[in-house]
């Protein structure tokens, strides 16, 4: 039981590139999110997803896209990187009930830099 | 969504108990008060939740008063692995919707 796991680790981009994210989780669990986070502010939440299919924006949705075509996997798109996206990264999954006070089961993150 | 309130740094020695308060004055009826902690690149990790008085488990304990306006985790004898990011969120029983990390306090135990 792996949790939730994320590729890559570490990424260098130049601005302009675009790339994907994947977060992989293998507790069947319904609710998937992303986060973002930098130095002083704490974690601020990108796209969500309440299940196979869904997607919801949060609170920093622009320039990122997602999608949600298996239930184990939430990916995260970048189609044009910007110097300001230079942050790490972390995805989340909670329970099928989809609450906000469910526990949310973080990824070890992805630390990306745009140059 | 309630806004919360919590000191940025706080220092302790190894063995003390370190409580940290996190205000919300605008919480909901249906809100509950969860922390998170975060050990340096890693991601948050669920330490507890409650809703009104005392909950207890084996790594914390959280205090809410009656009115529920702030509460505060309390870590027994702390050490130097307790060295982290802790955040308080406020959150409702409610499908669909996403909990709001602030930015945390940060806690630093010294031997």
């Amino acid at each position: 039981n792996a949790g939730v796991t994320q590729t890559p680790k570490f990424r260098v981009l130049k601005t302009g590139q675009s790339m994907t994210l994947l977060c992989a989780q293998d507790m069947n669990h319904e609710y998937m999110y992303w986060y973002r986070q930098d130095p002083g502010m704490g974690l601020r939440l990108i796209h969500y997803s309440v299940g196979e299919g869904t997607t919801a924006k949060g609170e920093v949705p622009d320039g990122y896209n997602v999608s949600r075509l298996k239930k184990q996997n939430f990916l995260l798109g970048l189609e044009s990187a910007a110097p300001s996206q230079t942050s790490v990264y972390f995805c989340a999954s909670s329970a099928y009930r989809g609450l906000a006070t469910d526990t949310q089961y973080f990824g070890p993150g992805t630390r990306l830099t745009v140059l | 969504l309630a806004k919360t309130t919590q000191p940025i740094s706080m220092d302790s020695y190894e063995g003390q108990e370190v409580n940290i308060t996190c205000s919300h004055n605008n919480i909901a009826t249906n809100d509950y008060i969860t922390w998170y902690q975060q050990f340096p690149s890693q991601g948050p990790r669920f330490i507890i939740q409650g809703y009104k008085t005392k909950v207890t488990n084996e790594v914390a304990s959280l205090f809410i008063p009656a009115d529920r306006k702030s509460s505060t985790l309390s870590l027994p004898r702390v050490s130097l692995s307790d060295t982290a990011v802790y955040y308080c969120l406020v959150g409702q029983n409610q499908a669909g919707t996403a909990l709001i990390f602030g930015k945390g306090t940060t806690l630093s135990v010294s031997s």
